[in-house]
């Protein structure tokens, strides 16, 4: 069982430019979510999903957009990125009857 | 709105001495209270969790967390700290329907000889 993938692990940007992180889950999990994480202030939600097709704002979604399309992925988009969207984004899901969640291993993205 | 705070951003313990994390949370309900691990250039790993069952709540590697509703406390405790225990510590409460999760602001944990 994979869990929780998130590709790619690593990235450099340049400001202005775009990119698609990818989660992928394998658990049948209705709940995805996007975090990121930024040193001093724990994680913060940027935006989530309660199921396929259904996406919803976080604590700080400004510059960054998400879809759903199928249960088992959630894309995180950054239409023009900024050097304050340097981070390590971490994705996660949880099963609705269930408790925990589920981090994937983090995309730690540079915008220069 | 649910929020966590956790005292102290480093503790520095002795091999084989307590550990002791702090985390208060602020809820008008009652919550389901978490304690994640990270270890360098890693995700998140579930050390253990309150949902509403025993006060005192056992996990992996050792720690032990209690939940004190009078306090609005919920502290993660080891009575030997390991070498190995070196991560960063974050607290979190589940809030809302889609039991999105609030963190603090995590404590880097170090354990020296």
């Amino acid at each position: 069982n994979a869990g929780v993938t998130q590709t790619p692990k690593f990235r450099v940007l340049k400001t202005g430019q775009s990119m698609t992180l990818l989660c992928a889950q394998d658990m049948n999990h209705e709940y995805m979510y996007w975090y990121r994480q930024d040193p001093g202030m724990g994680l913060r939600l940027i935006h989530y999903s309660v199921g396929e097709g259904t996406t919803a704002k976080g604590e700080v979604p400004d510059g960054y957009n998400v879809s759903r399309l199928k249960k088992q992925n959630f894309l995180l988009g950054l239409e023009s990125a900024a050097p304050s969207q340097t981070s390590v984004y971490f994705c996660a899901s949880k099963q609705i009857s269930e408790t925990e969640a589920f981090f994937g291993q983090g995309t730690r993205l540079t915008v220069v | 709105a649910q929020s966590v705070t956790q005292l102290g951003s480093h503790v520095s313990v002795s091999e084989g001495a307590l550990v002791l994390l702090r985390c208060n949370y602020s809820s008008s309900v009652p919550p389901y209270l978490f304690w994640y691990v990270q270890y360098p250039n890693q995700g998140l790993q579930l050390l253990l969790k309150y949902t509403s069952a025993a006060t005192l709540v056992k996990g992996i590697n050792g720690f032990e967390a209690e939940f004190k509703k009078s306090e609005t406390s919920f502290h993660l405790t080891k009575p030997s700290a390991h070498m190995s225990d070196a991560a960063e510590y974050f607290c979190a409460v589940s809030e809302g329907t889609a039991s999105k999760l609030t963190f603090g602001t995590g404590t880097r944990l170090q354990v020296t000889l």
